[in-house]
């Protein structure tokens, strides 16, 4: 148990498909991000949320909507996606900005086809 | 943006061997940290050193931060199967996660 949850583990949806990607934190973090991670890539900070309010959005499609309606979660809305946004998505917090250890959740691996 | 270069991609053993892992950069960091992540996994978090030249000791692990806190490496006594696995370092330029950077990772592969 890491204290931070996803759901789901597995996603497979089509390119003309909605869905979203949920995370949740048990640790009284109040920092909490989105990473992608793809084979042979290095992880990708794609949203950061401090408080509530997002602080980054490091020029990710638009077709990735990120909402963060508490402290505790975290949401990652998705809609028309492509082949190449298949990847394993990351769920992480940490204290809050100040703290560089991050605790991750399990992931979703997302497969659009 | 600061780049972290591990080495070696990738990395096969038997059991029982001895290994290290490095991690580089040409930027300076406030703080570095390695991380496991197992097939399936996200990272767990398994060490962090703040101090240019600090060695830290986790059971057969020991993780060493360069003096000029540019680099670190991770050396493994006497592998295990067990710690197969992908290993990541991060760094923070100033302290701040929403800076934390990762390297692409070293996959270790412990043959029984």
């Amino acid at each position: 148990e890491t204290g931070v949850t996803q759901t789901p583990r597995h996603l497979v949806m089509g390119m003309t498909n909605k869905k979203s990607l949920k995370c949740e934190q048990h640790l009284g973090h109040n920092a909490m991000y989105w990473y992608k991670q793809s084979a042979k890539k290095p992880l990708e900070l794609m949203f950061v949320y401090s408080l509530e309010e997002r602080v980054e959005n490091n020029s990710v499609p638009s077709r990735f909507s990120p909402e963060c309606p508490n402290s505790s979660h975290l949401f990652l809305h998705l809609h028309t996606l492509q082949p190449e946004d298949s990847a394993l998505y990351l769920c992480a917090s940490s204290q809050d900005l100040e703290f560089t250890e991050a605790f991750f959740g399990q992931g979703t691996r997302l497969t659009v086809v | 943006t600061q780049l972290l270069e591990q080495s070696p991609q990738f990395l096969s053993i038997q059991e029982g061997e001895n290994l290290t892992v490095y991690c580089n950069s040409s930027s300076v960091f406030s703080s570095l940290q390695w991380y496991r992540q197992e097939p399936g996994e996200g990272p767990v978090l398994l060490v962090t050193v703040v101090t240019g030249g600090e060695v830290k000791k986790l059971k057969r692990l020991t993780f060493q931060f360069g003096d000029a806190r540019k680099d670190s490496s991770l050396h493994i006594t006497a592998a295990q199967p067990g710690d197969t696995g992908l290993y990541l370092c991060a760094g923070a330029p100033s302290g701040s996660a929403r800076q934390l950077t990762f390297g692409s990772g070293t996959q270790l592969t412990v043959l029984p």
